[in-house]
């Protein structure tokens, strides 16, 4: 079974630092790309980037771009999204999820699955 | 950016009754290499991840019911419940794939009248 766990729930003060994990299993993790999605509280989903764990390559939105960075152990099969310094307005609930890639054409898809998402509260 | 809008925002249906959702891209999402619609959709059920609906805008994913379809090309695009069961409710979200940042619509909460 595809599976994505994500790490637990966190809870963080203003400025503080903070790294959370998705671990893929059940499927050949260097061969597809993860992706990371935002959802504030009460609000819609909203694509923050994307990694590829075979060579570590990113693709960010530029909304996000040098907020957040995203990573990879591929030796683990684990892809981060960590943050240097922490802002109330992080406070959401962070889902990661496999890109898909259609086999004739290589292009990335849709995602699935997804994880089951972390919850990152930032409050003073 | 392609900005993805939904409408409605939201929507109650009977039980056993049809729910239509549209979702407009500002770009086209039909990638003429391939002739396909870059688009997914996605259903969100209270305190859940989204799970997979539709991709290719209208290619069903394995295991959901065949009350599920998805419809549209290059700009407008339609999910429909053929018969609204107590299950559907939730949020109901639309994706385009066709260029980063793969942008979602701002969803479309679904109830039982």
């Amino acid at each position: 079974e595809v599976q994505l766990v994500q790490s637990g729930a966190e809870v963080k003060t203003p400025g503080e630092s903070l790294k959370i994990s998705c671990k893929g299993s059940g499927y050949s993790f260097t061969n597809y790309w993860i992706g990371w999605v935002r959802q504030m509280p009460g609000k819609g989903l909203e694509w923050m980037g994307i990694i590829y764990p075979g060579h570590s390559e990113t693709k960010y939105s530029p909304s996000f771009q040098g907020q957040v960075t995203i990573s990879v152990d591929k030796s683990i099969s684990t892809a981060y999204l960590q943050w240097s310094s922490l802002k109330a307005s992080d406070t959401a609930i962070y889902y990661c999820a496999r890109q898909m890639r259609d086999s004739s054409s290589g292009y990335i898809t849709h995602f699935d699955p997804w994880g089951q998402g972390t919850l990152v509260t930032v409050s003073s | 950016d392609i900005v993805m809008t939904q409408s409605p925002d939201s929507l109650a249906v009977s039980l056993g009754e049809r729910a239509t959702i549209n979702c407009k891209s500002s770009q086209n999402v039909l990638k003429t290499s391939d002739n396909k619609n870059y688009l997914a959709w996605y259903r969100q059920k209270p305190g859940q991840p989204p799970s997979l609906l539709i991709y290719w805008a209208s290619t069903r994913e394995s295991g959901v019911p065949d009350r599920f379809s998805g419809s549209g090309s290059g700009t407008d695009f339609t999910l429909t419940i053929s018969s609204l069961q107590a299950e559907d409710v939730a949020v109901y979200y639309c994706q385009q794939y066709y260029t980063t940042p793969y942008s979602f619509g701002q969803g479309t909460k679904l109830d039982i009248k």
